[in-house]
């Protein structure tokens, strides 16, 4: 069975720039988090997706969005990009609202210039 | 405002002895909580997780204590085995009203075990 995957490796982009993160969940898994993990801090939560809708966002600025598919891949949009916005974004997904077990991608490294 | 700390960002354990991972945690609202273990360059994988109503859950060599009138939770990795080593992340699940679940991470801590 294959595993969370997302697209890029990484990323390099320049302040103010958009950035766009894929994710394609675990076959048959509707629920797909998004999560920052930025340097010398813990996974923080940015964005809850299951059956396309957004369920649920942390604590971020309104230039974090996503929108998941009919196939339940997702997408994570970064507008406006910030210097501080450097990070590796973490996929996870589950079964609905699977929240006691998510299963993680290897993440995307963003790298803002 | 750190809701779950992870105070020791490294713990070094000897191959056979005990490993024990801390958490500590401010909101008395969170009712599930997670371990996760993070291998470089891959994602988080769950290891065990317990809920909030029961003191002790165990998993072959892996054991999570709750306490919580501490609000202190713990993992316990016995015997430590080399491929033990990795970064241990808490987490804690919180419900926002009509199932608007939230996990809240900590920083981490990186085990190694020495062989």
């Amino acid at each position: 069975e294959a595993g969370v995957t997302q697209s890029p490796t990484h990323l390099i982009k320049t302040r103010g720039q958009q950035a766009t993160l894929r994710c394609s969940p675990i076959s048959g898994h509707t629920s797909v988090y998004w999560y920052q993990q930025a340097l010398g801090l813990g996974l923080q939560f940015l964005l809850w997706y299951d059956e396309g809708e957004e369920r649920n966002r942390g604590n971020f600025p309104p230039r974090f969005s996503g929108r998941q598919f009919p196939n339940y891949s997702s997408e994570l949009n970064v507008n406006a990009l910030e210097l501080e916005d450097s990070a590796l974004y973490l996929c996870a997904s589950s079964l609905q609202g699977g929240w006691d077990t998510q299963y993680f991608g290897p993440g995307t490294r963003l790298t803002v210039l | 405002d750190q809701q779950v700390k992870q105070n020791s960002p490294s713990l070094s354990v000897q191959e056979g002895r005990i490993s024990i991972l801390n958490c500590d945690y401010t909101n008395s609202m969170f009712d599930y909580f997670l371990w996760y273990k993070k291998y470089p360059a891959e994602g988080p994988t769950f290891l065990i997780s317990i809920s909030s109503i029961k003191d002790k859950n165990e998993d072959g060599r892996f054991t999570v204590f709750l306490n919580k009138s501490a609000k202190h939770l713990s993992l316990h990795i016995v015997p430590s085995q080399p491929g033990d080593s990795a970064v241990y992340f808490c987490a804690a699940r919180i419900n926002s009203g009509g199932s608007n679940y939230k996990l809240t991470f900590g920083k981490g801590t990186l085990l190694t075990v020495n062989p």
